[in-house]
C-alpha cells in the first residue's frame, strides 16, 4: 500500500532563517506530488505542484521554493522565512496520468511551522 | 478564478440528528467533486467521493448538482465522533494534476 511521510510534524523558526520541509512517498512510483499551506482559519492554499522530477509548477508567487530531486521525494524551501510563513504545511500526492484528480489527494501529517 | 464557497458554522447539533449541509463552486467545467473530513490539527482525510448520480456510504450522502454547481453532504444519525471541519473539493477541467480546489470547511460539533 501507499504511504506519504512528512516531517517534522512542528518547527518553530527566527524570521530570516532558512526552511527545509521533505515528503517522501512510498508504494507508488511517478505520482504527482503537491505542497499545500494553510493558515490559521482559513483554506487550503495550493503552493506547488510536481508531475516529475525536476518539474515544478508554482501556483503563488511569494518567497518559498520546491524541489524534486527523486521520483518520491519533493522538498519545500526559503532561504528567508517571513511571519506570514507561519501556517500548517501539507504534502500530498496523486496518481499520475490523465485522471490524477478523480480519486483525490493523500495527505501526510503535516508540518506545523510557526515563525517567531 | 476558482472557487469554492461553503458556510463555515458552526453547525451545533445534537447526537442522533441529521445534518445536511451544502457547497458551490464556480468552474462549470470541473470533473470530479469529493468531501473530505478535517480533524483539529490534522490533516485532511478523504471522506468520499461525489458522483453524478449521488452516492452513499452508510450515513453519509453525497449529492451532485451540476446545473445549480453546488454539492451537498447528509449526515444521518449523527455520531460525536462525527465533529469536524468538513472540506468541499473539486477539480478544474484538466483533471485534477495542477491541484484541487478547497473549500473553506464546514466545521460540525455534535452535542451529546
Amino acid at each position: 500500500s501507499q504511504t506519504i511521510h512528512q516531517w517534522p510534524a512542528t518547527l518553530v523558526q527566527p524570521v530570516g532563517s532558512p526552511l527545509s520541509l521533505e515528503c517522501t512517498v512510498e508504494g507508488t512510483s511517478n505520482p504527482n506530488l503537491y505542497w499545500y499551506r494553510q493558515a490559521a482559519g482559513r483554506g487550503l492554499q495550493l503552493l506547488f505542484y510536481s508531475v516529475g522530477i525536476g518539474q515544478i509548477s508554482s501556483e503563488v508567487p511569494q518567497n518559498l521554493s520546491a524541489s524534486r530531486p527523486q521520483d518520491r521525494q519533493f522538498i519545500l524551501s526559503s532561504k528567508k522565512l517571513l511571519l506570514s510563513d507561519s501556517g500548517f504545511y501539507l504534502c500530498a500526492w496523486s496518481r499520475h496520468g490523465r485522471l490524477t484528480g478523480a480519486y483525490g489527494y493523500t495527505f501526510g501529517s503535516g508540518t506545523r511551522l510557526t515563525v517567531v | 478564478r476558482k472557487e469554492v464557497e461553503q458556510d463555515p458554522g458552526p453547525f451545533n447539533v445534537p447526537e442522533g440528528a441529521t445534518v445536511a449541509f451544502n457547497c458551490t463552486y464556480s468552474n462549470s467545467a470541473s470533473q470530479s467533486f469529493f468531501w473530505y473530513r478535517q480533524d483539529c490539527r490534522k490533516e485532511p482525510k478523504l471522506l468520499m467521493s461525489v458522483y453524478s448520480s449521488g452516492n452513499e456510504d452508510g450515513r453519509f450522502t453525497a449529492q451532485l448538482n451540476r446545473a445549480s454547481q453546488y454539492i451537498s453532504l447528509l449526515i444521518r444519525d449523527s455520531k460525536l465522533s462525527d465533529s469536524a471541519t468538513y472540506l468541499c473539493v473539486v477539480t478544474d477541467s484538466g483533471g485534477g494534476a495542477d491541484g484541487l480546489t478547497f473549500g473553506k470547511g464546514t466545521h460540525l460539533i455534535i452535542q451529546p
